[in-house]
């Protein structure tokens, strides 16, 4: 079956640090991949995607950057952290169009 | 832009009875829908999905209503549980490989 694992889990970071969140999926070839963020209270708001590898699409312009060097990994990262960066990141893979969006455990970050 | 709207932010149900969650959107190239229920701290988990040529679809204690001439959709949990209390995601897609995500409404099932 597949799997998707996100970590770490929790991360407080201070402001101007860099960011790597790593996600991997399990148990499929190329899945689609994304990166959401939800901010407290509201939605789930798309960062990226990614139909293959090195193949990123960016929905919102902002400080974080996204990329797939492997079939099933897909990595967020930040060159330098700023407050509004703080939020609950969550990975999701799908096999397809009209396929749910399966999601990993998320990671709580928080800048200081 | 928000083209999924859950316009009921909380909603609080006894143990036993319906749970009826409402999700509209704006978005007349959706073409697939679907329900996600999330627990604090972790990740949503899929529940039901409906394809935009159906207009019901059932699994279990849940059912999808999809009525397209009205932009709307709505979940049904028969018989609620305390399980059930979660926050509760609407979310569509059209040709693309994206979903657009409501914000979401949090079910409370009293014991």
């Amino acid at each position: 079956s597949q799997t998707i694992h996100q970590w770490p889990a929790t991360l407080v970071q201070p402001v101007g640090s860099p960011l790597s969140l790593e996600c991997t999926v399990e148990g499929t070839s190329n899945p689609n991949l994304y990166w959401y963020r939800q901010a407290a209270g509201r939605g789930l708001q798309l960062l990226f995607y990614s139909v293959g590898i090195g193949q990123i699409s960016s929905e919102v312009p902002q400080n974080l950057s996204a990329s797939r060097p492997q079939d099933r990994q897909f990595i967020l990262s930040s060159k330098k952290l700023l407050l509004s960066d703080s939020g609950f990141y969550l990975c999701a893979w799908t096999s397809g169009r009209r396929q749910p969006q399966h999601f990993g455990d998320g990671t709580r970050l928080s800048i200081l | 832009d928000q083209q999924v709207k859950q316009n009921s932010p909380s909603l609080s149900v006894q143990e036993g009875r319906i749970s009826i969650l409402n999700c509209d959107y704006t978005n007349s190239m959706f073409d697939y829908f679907l329900w996600y229920k999330k627990y604090p701290a972790e990740g949503p988990t899929f529940l039901i999905s409906i394809s935009s040529i159906k207009d019901k679809n059932e699994d279990g204690r849940f059912t999808v209503f999809l009525n397209k001439s009205a932009k709307h959709l709505s979940l049904h949990i028969v018989p609620s549980q305390p399980g059930d209390s979660a926050v509760y995601f609407c979310a569509a897609s059209n040709t693309d490989y994206k979903l657009s995500f409501g914000a979401g409404t949090t079910v409370t099932v009293r014991a």
